[in-house]
């Protein structure tokens, strides 16, 4: 069972650059979230879509963009990357509208130097 | 504005030696208060889901209880492999988001 799988798992890049971190869900899930992990602020929504063709923000999502591709990848994107940007970045599906637990991918450790 | 506090931010405890864990949380409309286990170098791993107060849930070691403003995660006898950061989300009426806690670095020595 792959569950929710995120690529790559680990990235540096140095300020300015682009990247695009993917990441899929096999569970038929309709609901789909990017967060972001730093020491001592827990777990932060960048964004989410609540279903495929739709996205919205969370509380951090400065410097992203998402894409929706269909109804099992959802993308994130830094189209600048800034060293404030350094994080571990986790992906997560849930099944239903609401009051369902969340399932995630192992995240990607990014660096930005 | 929703939110969760967990305390404390980290326990050692010697196996065999119980404790609890606990999550203060303040959301509108209470739809489900989940509890999650993260590994080093892993996604958090889903624990339990508790959905109005005076709920429980067990699993091996592990017991979550609810209450209208605050869970604990009781540990039992604890063993070294329950040793991770132990995380409390929540997710209120009418949103799709979840608010998570700073979690709780439990280390249960030997």
């Amino acid at each position: 069972n792959a569950g929710v799988t995120q690529t790559p798992k680990f990235q540096v890049l140095k300020t300015g650059q682009s990247m695009t971190l993917q990441c899929a869900q096999d569970m038929n899930h309709n609901s789909m979230y990017w967060y972001r992990q730093d020491p001592g602020m827990g777990l932060r929504l960048i964004y989410y879509s609540a279903s495929e063709g739709t996205t919205d923000k969370g509380e951090v999502p400065n410097g992203y963009n998402v894409s929706r591709l269909n109804k099992r990848e959802f993308s994130l994107r830094l189209e600048s990357a800034a060293p404030s940007q350094t994080s571990v970045y986790f992906c997560a599906s849930t099944g239903g509208d609401f009051n369902q637990p969340q399932h995630f991918g192992d995240g990607t450790r990014l660096s930005i130097l | 504005e929703d939110q969760v506090t967990q305390s404390p931010e980290a326990l050692r405890l010697q196996e065999g030696e119980s404790s609890s864990l606990n999550c203060s949380y303040t959301v509108s409309g209470l739809r489900g208060l989940f509890w999650y286990r993260q590994d080093p170098g892993k996604g958090p791993e889903f624990l339990f889901t508790l959905y109005s107060a005076g709920e429980e849930k067990e699993k091996e070691r592990l017991k979550a209880t609810l209450t209208k403003k605050e869970s604990f995660l009781h540990i039992t006898a604890p063993k070294p492999e329950d040793s991770a950061t132990y995380l409390c989300a929540v997710q209120g009426a009418g949103t799709y988001k979840y608010i998570f806690g700073t979690g709780t670095r439990l280390k249960v020595l030997a």
